[in-house]
């Protein structure tokens, strides 16, 4: 159980092109949902907080505009890079908290690793 | 805020050698929750140990177990008989019963364990 997908896994495009993420909770509800993304040999940093049917909140110096998040059900939150640009290129990971087990544990997606040209 | 400090950046081991990560971590809440997560070569985040800040019994699953003492606020994990599929990055990581319950991560030690 606690199983979390992310699609793609892997995706290259060109500059100033847009990128939808895609988590999903295959087996259990989550209200909550944590976008994180890694650098080359570097720690997860949150980007943002995804709750069911509201807005996100994004951590200090995440630009919003540019990382859209959508939170629409309780098995699915998306984030799109708005205009990647190279900078962007990353591993971006989700997480998802299981609602009915009311613990802190997060469950993370395999990640989906962003190279933008 | 919250800190979780991972001073160990790469050890090397050879196998059936014993190693022990080290995490420490800073919080001012009194109710919060310390794991553990494997990130494996392909990057995958597998969970590995939860506990809450009220439960300091050490656990044990298999060759792995850790080691929760509040006095010096540390959440050290040892491997026992290390094999060469334990290479990996650990990471520690710390989430506090208010607000978001977001995780604070350490910056994560580099695990190679030689054949």
């Amino acid at each position: 159980g606690a199983v979390v997908s992310q699609h793609p896994s892997w995706v290259i495009c060109k500059s100033g092109t847009s990128v939808k993420i895609e988590c999903r909770s295959l087996d259990f509800q989550a209200t909550t949902m944590f976008w994180y993304r890694q650098f080359p040999k570097q720690s997860l940093m949150l980007m943002a907080t995804s709750n069911e049917g509201s807005k996100a909140t994004y951590e200090q110096g995440v630009e919003k505009d540019k990382f859209l998040i959508n939170h629409a059900s309780l098995t699915l939150s998306t984030l799109t890079v708005t205009s990647a640009h190279p900078e962007d290129s990353s591993f971006y990971i989700c997480s998802a908290q299981d609602r009915d087990r009311g613990t802190d544990t997060q469950y993370f997606g395999p990640g989906t690793r962003l190279t933008v040209l | 805020a919250q800190k979780v400090t991972q001073a160990q950046t790469e050890i090397s081991v050879v196998e059936k050698e014993d190693v022990t990560l080290d995490c420490v971590y800073e919080t001012r809440d009194t109710t919060y929750y310390l794991f553990w997560y494997k990130q494996p070569p392909s990057g995958e985040l597998v969970f590995l140990i939860r506990r809450n800040s009220f439960d300091e019994q050490n656990e044990i699953s298999g060759r792995y177990s850790w080691n929760f003492q509040k006095s010096t606020s540390s959440f050290n994990f040892t491997i026992t008989a290390s094999q060469v599929v334990d290479s990996a990055v650990y990471f520690c990581a710390l989430s506090v019963n208010t607000g978001r319950r977001a995780l604070t991560f350490g910056s994560g030690t580099r695990l190679q364990v030689q054949p």
